[in-house]
C-alpha cells in the first residue's frame, strides 16, 4: 500500500524558515518524480514544486521560486521542502504527492499524503 | 489554463457531469481528475485522455467515469451518494506548465 506521510508544519512568523518532510512507502521511491502541492485557506490546489526521480531536475511555481527548495534522499525514501522568507501568502496545507509513471518527469499525480499545515502569522 | 465551474449540484441517486476546459492547448491533451474532501488528502480518480479513454485509480468505483470532446474533459458520476460531496479538480502537466490545476468544482449532493 502506497503511503505518503508529511511532517514539519508548525506556526511560524513572516520571514521565517521551515523544512517539510515527506516519507514514502509501498512503492519504489527512487523511480518516481515527487511533488509538493499546497492549498491555502478557502482556496484551491496550487502546485508548488517537483523533483525528478534522480534528484537532478527540480522545478518551482513562480510564487515560490528563489525562496523554496525541493530535495530528496532516495536512501531514506523521503522528499523535503525547504521554505525560506515565508510570508502570510504561504499559509496553506502542504501535500506531498507521487507522479504516476516511473522515470517520467511529468504526468498525473496518483497518490497523495494527508498534508501538513503551515500557518504563517505574526 | 484549465477552467472549471465553481460549483455543481445534483440529487442523491442522480448523475452529474463536471467539466474541465483546456484553454490555449491542443485538444488531445490528457488530464487527471482528483477528489478532495474536507479533512482528507486529495484522492486520484482517473487519468483521462483526449480520445476519452481513461484509467482509474485503485478502488475507484464504476460510478466514476470520464469522457472527452474537443477541449472539454468530463467527469461523470452516476448514482450519486452523499459521500461524493467535495471538491473536484482537474490537473494537467507538461514541460511548459510543469503541473497545473483547475480552480476546482464544489459538488453538493442534494
Amino acid at each position: 500500500e502506497v503511503q505518503l506521510v508529511e511532517s514539519g508544519g508548525v506556526a511560524i512568523q513572516p520571514g521565517g524558515s521551515l523544512r517539510l518532510s515527506c516519507v514514502a512507502s509501498g512503492f519504489s521511491f527512487r523511480e518516481y518524480t515527487m511533488h509538493w502541492v499546497r492549498q491555502p485557506p478557502g482556496g484551491g490546489l496550487e502546485w508548488v514544486a517537483l523533483i525528478f526521480w534522480e534528484g537532478g531536475n527540480t522545478y518551482y511555481a513562480d510564487s515560490v521560486k528563489g525562496r523554496f527548495t525541493i530535495s530528496r534522499d532516495n536512501s531514506q525514501n523521503s522528499v523535503y521542502l525547504q521554505m525560506n522568507s515565508l510570508t502570510t501568502d504561504d499559509t496553506a496545507l502542504y501535500y506531498c504527492a507521487k507522479g504516476q509513471r516511473p522515470y517520467s518527469g511529468y504526468g498525473a499525480l496518483d497518490f497523495w499524503g494527508q498534508g501538513t499545515l503551515v500557518p504563517v502569522s505574526s | 489554463v484549465l477552467t472549471q465551474s465553481p460549483s455543481a449540484s445534483a440529487s442523491l441517486g442522480a448523475s452529474v457531469k463536471l467539466t474541465c476546459t483546456l484553454a490555449n492547448g491542443p485538444s488531445d491533451y490528457a488530464i487527471a481528475w482528483h477528489q478532495h474532501q474536507p479533512g482528507k488528502g486529495p484522492r486520484y480518480l482517473m487519468k483521462l485522455n483526449g480520445d476519452g479513454s481513461h484509467s482509474k485509480g485503485d478502488g475507484i468505483p464504476d460510478r466514476f467515469s470520464g469522457s472527452s470532446s474537443g477541449a472539454e474533459r468530463y467527469l461523470l458520476i452516476s448514482s450519486l451518494q452523499s459521500d461524493d460531496e467535495g471538491d473536484y479538480y482537474c490537473q494537467t502537466w507538461g514541460p511548459g506548465v510543469h503541473l497545473l490545476f483547475g480552480g476546482g468544482t464544489k459538488l453538493t449532493v442534494l
